[in-house]
């Protein structure tokens, strides 16, 4: 079974522009999820779609927005990219409910932003 | 808010002794869940080890276990006979039971075995 796919691995941007990152959930899972890792702050929840729909966002600006597409699969757009934005992106799925499964991850993208 | 505190940011420890990482956090919350990830080089996060907050006996995964001090609001991490593949950045994690399907980090500590 195909884990989390998440690409690119890496993404060098320079500030003001768009980032565009993507995910791919473990086959049969609806759910994804969006954690920034940002050094020395630990992973920050971003967002949550499930079934196409967004159910859930973390305190980050309206610039970070993301779409879930019929085959689950995941984009996360990032506007007007800061300096600040530059982090490791965790993507996750999982097979039920995150407390009975916890998270899968993939092994993230590193975006910076120069 | 809930918070994850994880006070000491690196450790190490010889290979084949026992470790514990601390953790705490702060909720007015009494149905939640725990959570221990481990991040090694490779980026990938891990589930370690999971702790329902209703069950009173700690949770174990072969080398792993937790303990899990409700009233203290404290949930360490035991790691016996460490192993070199033990090497990783390490998570504690919670999460509230109502369906917000999002989990609060603490910030890591980074755990190195030595051979």
């Amino acid at each position: 079974e195909a884990g989390v796919t998440q690409s690119p691995t890496h993404l060098i941007k320079t500030r003001g522009q768009q980032a565009t990152l993507r995910c791919s959930p473990i086959s049969g899972h609806t759910s994804v999820y969006w954690y920034q890792q940002a050094l020395g702050l630990g992973l920050q929840f971003l967002l949550w779609y499930d079934e196409g729909e967004e159910r859930n966002r973390g305190n980050f600006p309206p610039r970070f927005s993301g779409r879930q597409f019929p085959n689950y699969s995941s984009e996360l757009n990032v506007n007007a990219l800061e300096l600040e934005d530059s982090a490791l992106y965790l993507c996750a799925s999982s097979r039920g409910t995150v407390a009975n499964y916890g998270y899968t991850f993939g092994s993230g993208t590193r975006l910076t932003v120069v | 808010a809930q918070t994850v505190t994880q006070s000491q940011p690196e450790m190490s420890v010889q290979e084949a002794e026992t470790v514990t990482l601390s953790c705490t956090y702060d909720t007015s919350e009494n149905n939640y869940y725990l959570f221990w990830y481990k991040q090694p080089p490779s980026r990938q996060m891990i589930l370690v080890i999971r702790q329902e907050a209703y069950k009173q006996q700690n949770a174990t995964e072969n080398r792993f276990s937790v303990n899990f001090q409700k009233a203290a609001k404290s949930f360490s991490l035991k790691i016996s006979d460490s192993q070199l593949g033990d090497t990783a950045m390490y998570f504690c994690a919670f999460m509230i039971d109502f369906g917000n399907e999002k989990l609060t980090f603490g910030t890591g500590t980074r755990l190195t075995i030595i051979p």
